[in-house]
């Protein structure tokens, strides 16, 4: 079966400083792999994917994600995080099995502080 | 924006009760998928359909129904509600993950609606 999963339930950052947001992934065949964020009472807003090519993916508002196979691993960063940026993330991986949904993590809180 | 949209942005009802949820694609979008957000739960995939018809099922209670239109938008039913039905429910849409180069497979979330069963 398919899986997702964010280690940490919440992660703290100082504002300027690097941030990680971790998901590894569990599939058969080849990874489709998404990040959204989700502000608080809004839907969720697509960050970026992985569909094949470069490990280093870039995406909306300054994140990028590495795909890295051997440790089927899809971390979410940014180099220089903002107050702003505090919300909570979600990684996905597409369901290969025919059906296209989406299997989520179960969320990471970002808290970056002044 | 990502120009799904979703109505009521709130609900509240009673146990027992039916309620219905909309929610209008993307224009072109022809895919629309629908999820519950619960605490307990995190973010669940309820049911697919594609240009009129389910194509995927999740774990979508028998008391929960969907449709999808000709003009493409589709509507949750929930029905006999309980107070473990509470949640945020999104819809999100894609082109067409099936016939479309997965390159372009991306879903798009609507704001959700809030369901509180009382």
């Amino acid at each position: 079966a398919q899986s997702v999963a964010q280690p940490e339930d919440q992660v703290n950052v100082a504002e300027g400083n690097p941030l990680t947001v971790k998901c590894t992934y569990s599939v058969s065949g080849n990874p489709y792999l998404f990040w959204y964020v989700q502000y608080p009472n809004r839907g969720l807003q697509f960050l970026l994917k992985y569909i094949t090519g470069d490990n280093l993916v870039k995406g909306s508002y300054g994140f990028e994600a590495e795909f890295n196979k051997s440790q089927t691993s899809f971390h979410l960063k940014k180099p220089s995080a903002l107050v702003s940026d505090s919300a909570l993330y979600f990684c996905a991986v597409r369901d290969s099995s025919g059906t296209y949904k989406y299997i989520f993590g179960t969320g990471t809180r970002l808290k970056v502080l002044a | 924006d990502s120009g799904v949209t979703q109505t009521p942005k709130h609900l509240i009802t009673a146990t027992g009760q039916r309620v219905t949820l909309r929610c209008s694609p993307r224009s072109g979008d022809l895919s629309v998928y629908w999820y519950q957000q619960s605490l307990d739960q995190g973010l669940q995939f309820l049911i697919q359909y594609y240009n009129g018809e389910e194509r995927a099922k999740g774990n979508i209670l028998e008391r929960f129904s969907a449709q999808q239109f000709p003009d493409l938008h589709s509507e949750l039913n929930l029905s006999s509600l309980e107070l473990g039905d509470s949640a945020l429910y999104f819809c999100a849409s894609s082109v067409d993950p099936g016939l479309a180069a997965i390159s372009t497979d991306t879903q798009y979330f609507g704001p959700g609606t809030r369901l509180t069963v009382l």
